[in-house]
């Protein structure tokens, strides 16, 4: 089972919301990624997580903070964000981050609109 | 910093053999990927191949690798209208951290 699940699968949110991503995964990976990908371009690496630590923070803005409750969740939470935030944003896993083991799974994503 | 490139768009008739290209910059990548993304969908892992691989083999799907020009290919045979997505290409360097080329389209027409 290589599956990673999303929700919601879309939302619409006015820049003054607050809204929260869920990801979720039950491969016992130990390394969740965060990306934002719009329309025809390749997806952008925002976080990493490893072992339920950020480990990477590709300079994102503050109004988005992710967290890591557990092992198998990751939520992405929203705040006053500004209309070019809208994209599709993919939560993907992977085992860990070493060689051998970094091959990232991806969900489905959540279509994000901001008004 | 590393660079992968691909060809924008690729065109073929259903049951011809697509071929999607990429070229990479990072000659330390070990890992090197196909995802395939279709309209309103996810990453949908295809394959990888090692880096110490020059082929590998899934079904329809054949990977090459030419380490020495830096150039990835992905050739789907007799390919189906179902086919008809993005392809993006990534290598890993730096531990995790994937690069992805632009992506190609491949529409395949009945």
């Amino acid at each position: 089972d290589t599956e990673v699940t999303q929700t919601p699968k879309h939302l619409v949110m006015g820049m003054t919301n607050k809204k929260s991503l869920k990801c979720e995964q039950h491969m016992g990976h130990r390394a969740m990624y965060w990306y934002k990908q719009k329309a025809k371009k390749p997806p952008e690496l925002m976080f990493v997580y490893s072992y339920e630590k950020l480990s990477i923070n590709e300079s994102v803005p503050s109004r988005f903070s992710p967290e890591c409750p557990n092992s198998s969740l990751l939520n992405l939470h929203l705040h006053a964000l500004q209309p070019e935030d809208s994209a599709l944003y993919l939560c993907a896993s992977s085992q860990d981050e070493q060689q051998g083991r970094e091959t990232q799974y991806f969900g489905p994503g959540t279509r994000l609109l901001v008004l | 910093g590393e660079d992968v490139e691909q060809s924008l768009f690729l065109s073929v008739r259903e049951g011809d053999s697509s071929v999607i290209n990429c070229t990479y910059t990072d000659s330390s990548s070990t890992y090197l990927y196909w995802y395939k993304q279709e309209p309103g969908a996810g990453l949908q892992l295809l394959t990888y191949i090692f880096s110490n691989m020059d082929m590998k083999q899934d079904q329809r799907l054949t990977v090459l690798l030419n380490k020495k020009d830096k150039h990835l290919s992905l050739r789907i045979a007799d390919t189906q209208t179902g086919d008809s997505a993005i392809y993006f290409c990534a290598d890993n360097n730096a531990g995790n951290m994937l690069t992805f080329g632009g992506g190609t389209r491949l529409m395949v027409k009945p």
